[in-house]
């Protein structure tokens, strides 16, 4: 299943499903990206970061696509498990320190 | 469990009360943040403190006040709150405050303005 983040804020997905989760940043001089997944009651939890000196990054069972030309992030989850299901964030650090988080997609799944 | 621990879990307070709320980390971080956070809404940075000393102020009306007495800890302390500050309020720290550094989040506070 796949969501275009703004536009589509819940991603519905089965488990056992890749799931793609999409992001569109803003500002083009941003150079550090993160996903935050947040559970209910949680705080945001760090999933992965890339640099803007990658276009791809792996981690287990994720991986995270950055295409600068268009102001794009993608986060891909391999083999979605109903423990996956959660709230995930985009970030973008703009300047030196300051984090702007994305409006957040919904992931759903179901056994 | 996260290891940035924050203090209290939830939090009801009158307009008229001061109250403040605690944020610790072990990590050996630097740099230590407090973020605000609406239902269904992404979180929003308030104060960013680098070295102890506060480096970002979000244009946060008065009535938040952080302090951060040393490396791991840091406060928020509140007087005279309006009901739509009831929120989530989140701490986060990051080695030094540098760029290319996750922040890594506590839980939050829970706040309820009566």
């Amino acid at each position: 299943g796949e969501s275009v983040g703004l536009h589509l804020p819940t991603l519905s997905v089965q488990e056992g499903d890749n799931s793609i989760i999409n992001c569109a940043y803003s500002n083009s001089a941003s150079d550090y990206f993160i996903w935050y997944k947040q559970e209910s009651g949680k705080g945001p939890q760090f999933i992965i970061d890339i640099r803007s000196n990658m276009d791809k990054r792996q981690g287990q069972r994720v991986t995270v696509l950055l295409n600068k030309t268009v102001k794009h992030l993608s986060l891909q989850i391999a083999a979605t498990q109903p423990g996956d299901s959660a709230v995930y964030f985009c970030a973008e650090l703009q300047g030196f320190q300051k984090l702007v988080f994305g409006t957040g997609t919904r992931l759903l799944v179901s056994p | 469990d996260t290891e940035v621990t924050q203090t209290p879990k939830h939090l009801v307070m009158g307009m008229t009360n001061k109250k403040s709320l605690k944020c610790e980390q072990h990590m050996g971080h630097r740099a230590m943040y407090w973020y605000k956070q609406k239902a269904k809404k992404p979180p929003e940075l308030m104060f960013v403190y680098s070295y102890e000393k506060l480096s970002i102020n979000e244009s946060v009306p008065s009535r938040f006040s952080p302090e951060c007495p040393n490396s791991s800890l840091l406060n928020l302390h509140l007087h005279a709150l309006q009901p739509e500050d009831s929120a989530l309020y989140l701490c986060a720290s990051s080695q030094d405050g540098g760029s290319n550094q996750p922040q890594h989040f506590g839980d939050g506070t829970r706040l309820s303005i009566l």
